[in-house]
This record gives structure tokens, sequence and C-alpha cells, in this order.
């Protein structure tokens, strides 16, 4: 079964110090790697995708298939990333697609 | 654009009863998702369509049912409500492969 795993749920750093919010799956096929995030009071929104390859809000994710990780760095955190974030491996299986595979999300709060 | 919108926001159903939730996809996306977050948890997929068939489907029962309309928007059906079934509802809609865009949610609660 495909299955995702975030151990913290709940994260909290200082303004300024790095930030790491650690995601492990277990995916059958090789699928695609998505960090998403949802703001206090808004709609879950994507914040980066592997494929892509790009540093969105200073945010990068690097996927290491040997230990099937997809952890999320930023090397100054603000005020502005504390939110929810959710990692969700995607693709298809036998039966169609598998839609994304959310894991419980991790509480990141930035302290000033 | 017009983002993706669900209706209605909130409501309330008693155990036994069957509820209809919708959701217009963003312009010019095909494809659309459903997705039961429980409360604490992450969303689960429920179900996928493309061009008004299911493409995909999630661990749930046969009680979750879907339609897609030619227009792109989306239904949602749940028959014979379960207290467990009391969740966020989020639709998502897409290109087929690419980036979902998630709609604000409607909330149920089965009492």
């Amino acid at each position: 079964a495909q299955r995702v795993t975030q151990p913290e749920k709940l994260l909290s750093v200082f303004k300024g110090a790095p930030v790491e919010l650690k995601c492990n799956y277990s995916y059958s096929g090789s699928p695609e790697l998505f960090w998403y995030v949802q703001y206090s009071r808004q709609r879950l929104q994507l914040l980066l995708r592997h494929i892509s390859r790009e540093s969105i809000k200073g945010f990068t994710a690097d996927l290491n298939k040997g230990e099937t990780s997809f952890h999320l760095k930023k090397p100054f955190a603000q005020e502005e990333d504390s939110a929810m974030y959710y990692c969700a491996p995607w693709g298809y299986s036998g039966g169609g697609a598998d839609g994304l595979t959310f894991g419980k999300g991790t509480h990141l709060i930035i302290q000033p | 654009e017009t983002g993706v919108t669900q209706s209605p926001t909130h409501l309330i159903k008693t155990r036994g009863q069957q509820v209809t939730l919708r959701c217009s996809s963003q312009s010019g996306h095909n494809t659309v998702s459903w997705y039961q977050q429980a409360l604490g948890q992450g969303p689960q997929f429920i179900f996928q369509y493309y061009r008004e068939e299911e493409n995909g489907r999630g661990n749930f029962p046969p009680r979750f049912s879907g339609l897609q309309f030619p227009n792109y928007s989306s239904e949602l059906n749940v028959n014979a409500l379960e207290l467990d079934d009391s969740a966020l509802y989020l639709c998502a809609s897409s290109h087929p492969q690419d980036e979902q865009y998630f709609g604000p949610g409607t909330r149920l609660t089965v009492t």
C-alpha cells in the first residue's frame, strides 16, 4: 500500500534558523513527489514538485530514492512560512490514477 | 481565470441520509479529483474523473460515487451516511498528470 510518513506533527523554530521537514514514503513504482502547503485560512496549494527542480519561497526538496525520502528544507526560516505542510507522492497503479497520497502533515511554527 | 469552487460551504446531515457535494473546476481543467480530510489527518484520495469517466479510485466503499459533467464540473455523492463520514471534502482540478488546484472544501457533519 502507498504510505507517507511525516514524523513531526509540530515543528517550532526561530526566525532565521534552518528548517527541515521530513518525509519518507513507501510507494510502488516511480511516483512523482510533491510538497503542498496550507497557510492559515487559505486553501491547500502546491509548494513545489520534484520534477520542476525549482526553489519556491526559498524551499528546496531532495529526493533520495534509496532512502525513499523527500525532505523539505529552507536555510533561513521566515515568519510567513508558518503553515501546515504535506508531503504527497503521486502516481499510477494498475487501476488507474492513484491521486495524491498525503501524509498527516507537519505544522510549522516560526517564532519571532 | 476562475479558481476551483465548492458548494455548499458546510452542511449537517443525519446518519443514513444521502448527500451531494458540488465542485466547479478551474477554467481549462478537464480532470477533477476528490479527497476526504478527517480532523487532524491529511487528505485521502477518493476518486478522480477525467472527461466524464472515473479514472482512478482510492480505498472508499461504493456508497461514495461521483459524476463529471461536460463542462468538467463534478459531484460527489455519499449514500447511507455514517458518523465517520464527517470530514472536510476537497475537490481539486487539473490537467492530466499536472498540478492539482484545490477548492476551499465542504465541511460535512453527520449526526
